[in-house]
């Protein structure tokens, strides 16, 4: 019944290390993203893609890598992680997505809880 | 000047007012905006939409928008103690490709019993 789904919802790692979070959603929605909300709980976005197609990208550094194999997943992948990487990663989707798609609605998954030691 | 601005608060409410949650954002082009709530250690959710000036009613919690002033606010009438949590305002920008949101810091409050 879980509408937008990530795993895992804890994440402990070590500098250095590389991680990979994943997200799945089954509301049928076109369009998929991932935010990062830091410790002081603001929500930045890093991406969205849109039937698998990567719409946005918000500077953000290139150890960050999504993707989407299909519309209903995204998974981003964290390469040499760093202590400033720890955060809560949300996954969310939207039925639309698009510029211009006034009344689209964004959904967000449980979060996962990322911490680099 | 912050893209979405919100009080930190805590916003400290007695069991049963109102509690008046603001927002102001700087792009004057902005056409949606969303009120989430996220309780502590949980996602975000969605409690109110709003695309046209006025006043948009929904249960206990209202909306009130006027894009001449960039302003987007939220009332909880009848406030519980269940109310407490951050709330999360967002304002989709029309000039990235996709869909963008971009939020506030939130504003914490705290209903009393």
């Amino acid at each position: 019944d879980t509408a937008v789904s990530q795993t895992p919802k804890y994440l402990v790692t070590q500098m250095g290390n590389d991680k990979s979070i994943k997200c799945e959603q089954n509301l049928g929605h076109d369009t998929m993203y991932w935010y990062k909300q830091d410790s002081k709980k603001f929500l930045k976005i890093m991406f969205s893609y849109n039937n698998k197609e990567l719409i946005i990208n918000e500077t953000v550094p290139n150890r960050f890598s999504p993707k989407s194999p299909d519309k209903a997943h995204l998974n981003l992948h964290i390469n040499s992680l760093e202590l400033g990487d720890s955060a809560v990663y949300f996954c969310a989707s939207s039925q639309d997505g698009l510029a211009g798609a006034i009344t689209d609605t964004q959904y967000f998954g449980p979060g996962t809880r990322l911490t680099v030691l | 000047q912050k893209e979405v601005e919100q009080n930190s608060g805590p916003l400290s409410v007695p069991e049963g007012a109102i509690a008046s949650l603001n927002c102001t954002y700087s792009d004057r082009v902005s056409q949606s905006f969303f009120w989430y709530r996220q309780y502590s250690g949980k996602s975000p959710e969605l409690i109110m939409s709003i695309y046209s000036n006025g006043d948009k009613e929904d249960g206990r919690f209202t909306a009130q928008l006027n894009k001449a002033s960039q302003y987007v606010s939220l009332l909880i009438r009848d406030s519980q103690p269940s109310d407490s949590a951050t709330y999360l305002c967002a304002v989709n920008g029309i000039k990235a490709a996709g869909n963008k949101l971009t939020f506030g810091g939130g504003t914490r409050v705290l209903v009393k019993p």
